[in-house]
């Protein structure tokens, strides 16, 4: 069974850092495309992040140069750096496992980061 | 960026009743379309891909539709466990992008 678990987040001042986790069963996470996406009330679901099965990665404008997706081999579980941090970055943050060329097909529960001062 | 609309916002149906939801893109996207549905407090879940291909374990009572900018999503004899919220993604290029919702709640 496909199981994804996230954690890391929490409550953090603007400009401070957070690295997300997500925990893969079921399914190898070097062999997938896999991705971070947020929720907030306001916008709604947006995507993140993604890393290609070679390694290759790209993050979505708002978050360039301040987020960075990695992954782990030996733990079977993704990444979410996330550095100089900002109010709007406030959001539920899920990991996704890509299927079917360019959709979500299995989400973890999400877990929340809040910046705030 | 390709945007997503989708409508109504909410609506309100009856369970063992139909219901038709509707997406538009902002550009032409042939069929690489998604449908989510998520409950509260829950991850959203896969229900369509390629606009009209159940994804496994859907019941056939979820048909989608459409192609280019303009999709639909058929939910037949609405269950209780249906009333959700339906959110539409485009996956033909980056950045990948959501509509806004569709809430579908008990008449």
């Amino acid at each position: 069974e496909v199981q994804l678990v996230e954690s890391g987040g929490g409550l953090v001042q603007p400009g401070g850092s957070l690295r997300l986790s997500c925990a893969a069963s079921g399914f190898i996470v070097s062999s997938n495309y896999m991705h971070w996406i947020r929720q907030t009330p306001e916008k709604g679901l947006e995507w993140v992040s993604t890393i290609y099965s070679d390694g290759g990665s790209f993050h979505t404008d708002s978050v360039k140069g301040r987020f960075t997706i990695s992954r782990d081999i030996s733990k079977n579980t993704l990444y979410l750096e996330m550095n100089s941090l900002r109010t709007e970055d406030t959001a539920v943050y899920y990991c996704a496992r890509g299927i079917y060329g360019g959709t979500f097909g299995n989400w973890g529960q999400g877990t929340l980061v809040s910046v705030s001062s | 960026e390709i945007v997503m609309t989708q409508s109504p916002a909410t609506l309100s149906v009856s369970p063992g009743d139909g219901a038709t939801l509707s997406c538009r893109a902002s550009q032409r996207i042939s069929t690489n379309l998604a449908w989510y549905h998520q409950k509260p407090g829950q991850a959203p879940r896969l229900l369509i891909y390629g606009a009209s291909t159940r994804a496994t374990g859907i019941p056939a009572r979820f048909s989608g539709s459409g192609s280019g900018t303009e999709f639909t999503l058929t939910i037949s004899s609405l269950q209780s466990e249906d009333f959700a919220v339906f959110y539409c993604q485009q996956y033909q290029s980056w950045p990948y992008s959501f509509g806004q919702g569709t809430k579908l709640d008990i008449k």
